[in-house]
């Protein structure tokens, strides 16, 4: 049970290039979510999934878009990456209903130059 | 304006010492409070979750909500040097048994256990 994997753990992207955060949760997760860490900002989410086949906007969707794919994987695409997307992302997934826990990945840091 | 709020430290705090953290919230309607710990370079683990008014024990840990005030603090009893870390505050704004458990973190305190 590996819970929530996150690939890659290290990226640098030039200004510009594209790529995508994969993401996959191996606990019959329904919801799934991304978030960014900056320094002095906390978490903020990005997007969420409440199940498979719906995603939402969060608190700073600007630049990125999401793909809930199945309900295992939940993939962030940085469509043209800009030096203010330099962050760690984190991915999450957690059941629905009830004040549950969000299990979170082990984290991308993302350095865009 | 930030919805959850905590101050960033650092909070030092010698061995075996209570470490009191704070956290408000400017939501009326959260119903659910979690305290998250990070280490330096890992992802949150959660703590504990509380939803109720007033205190949750677990173990050295004991979360206290107070929804009058918009506030939630987190205890650690007999701290150690290993519970130095940042912990996370974060409010459920979808409510309780909402279809999705979307959280607003606060920044986080920085917690140094000395020796």
């Amino acid at each position: 049970n590996a819970g929530v994997t996150q690939t890659p753990k290290f990226q640098v992207l030039k200004t510009g290039q594209s790529m995508t955060l994969q993401c996959a949760q191996d606990m019959n997760h329904n919801s799934m979510y991304w978030y960014r860490q900056d320094p002095g900002m906390g978490l903020r989410l990005i997007y969420y999934s409440a199940s498979e086949g719906t995603t939402d906007k969060g608190e700073v969707p600007n630049g990125y878009n999401v793909s809930r794919l199945n309900k295992r994987e939940f993939s962030l695409r940085l469509e043209s990456a800009a030096p203010s997307q330099t962050s760690v992302y984190f991915c999450a997934s957690s059941r629905t209903g009830g004040p549950v826990e969000q299990y979170f990945g082990p984290g991308t840091r993302l350095t865009v130059t | 304006q930030k919805e959850v709020e905590q101050n960033s430290g650092p909070l030092s705090v010698p061995e075996g010492a209570i470490a009191s953290l704070n956290c408000t919230y400017s939501d009326r309607g959260s119903q659910s409070f979690f305290w998250y710990r990070q280490y330096s370079g890992k992802s949150p683990e959660l703590i504990m979750f509380i939803y109720s008014n007033g205190d949750k024990e677990d173990g050295r840990f004991t979360a206290q909500l107070n929804k009058a005030s918009q506030y939630v603090s987190l205890l650690i009893r007999d701290s150690q040097p290993s519970d130095s870390a940042t912990y996370l505050c974060a409010v459920n704004m979808g409510g309780y048994g909402g279809a999705t458990n979307k959280l607003i973190f606060g920044t986080g305190t920085l917690l140094a256990v000395q020796p």
